[in-house]
């Protein structure tokens, strides 16, 4: 079964415009990470959130997790043609001596000109 | 320097043959792994290695192979190629500590094509 549900699943803003995408899990999530992918490129790391009620920015994007740690929201402030791909938001599965990442099945998000 | 590198980038070979994928890591990461991502661009867990444990995702066939060689390097073989086996296969790894995993990174992915 899916553990973290992404949505929107797509989104489409007009460039200057803020967005949120969020990510859901019924499960205590234990280190969350977002990435970006842009078509047939790698994953490009954007944060990592740990604690409850964390918060992080880096440029027009900022990243919270809930104080529950089981929602993590991604806002875009101003949003630009660059800030277009595909968000996946990746949790840390726990047990196991190993972190395996389980993801969301992404947000695919257009930005227009 | 790339941090994960994997090669080779592309790879188009016909159903049964073997063929192999490297990853490298410099980060001086304790634990890599390999990532499948499917048509539909969803990620998932194949492997996790660090040198006391491999752990293998039970959906997995076992045509597929993780080796290394060393804790730099996990490459993946995959012997005798089906058609369902296209994708685009990304490696990563990590460095654990008593308080969570940390610096998870990613390669840039080898798009494998089976005909």
């Amino acid at each position: 079964s899916q553990e973290l549900e992404q949505s929107p699943q797509s989104l489409i803003v007009q460039e200057g415009k803020n967005l949120t995408i969020n990510c859901t899990s019924s499960k205590t999530l234990y280190g969350l990470y977002w990435y970006k992918q842009k078509y047939g490129e790698g994953l490009i790391f954007l944060m990592m959130l740990q604690k409850g009620g964390e918060e992080k920015s880096h440029e027009k994007i900022t990243a919270k997790l809930d104080e529950k740690k089981q929602q993590s929201s991604l806002h875009i402030t101003a949003s630009q043609p660059s800030h277009a791909g595909i968000y996946l938001c990746g949790a840390v599965r726990r047990g196991g001596s190993q972190g395996n990442l389980i993801f969301g099945k992404g947000t695919k998000l257009s930005v227009k000109p | 320097d790339t941090a994960v590198s994997q090669t080779p980038k592309y790879l188009v070979t016909q159903m049964g043959n073997d063929k192999s994928i490297k990853c490298e890591q410099n980060l001086g990461h304790d634990t890599m792994y390999w990532y499948k991502q499917d048509s539909k661009k969803f990620l998932k867990i194949m492997f996790s290695y660090n040198n006391k444990e491999l752990i293998i995702n039970e959906t997995v066939p076992n045509r597929f192979s993780p080796k290394s060689p060393d804790k730099a390097h996990l490459n993946l073989h995959i012997n005798s190629l089906e058609l369902g086996d296209s994708a685009v296969y990304f490696c990563a790894s990590s460095f654990t500590s008593g308080t969570g995993v940390y610096g998870y990174t990613f390669g840039s992915g080898t798009r494998l094509t089976v005909v």
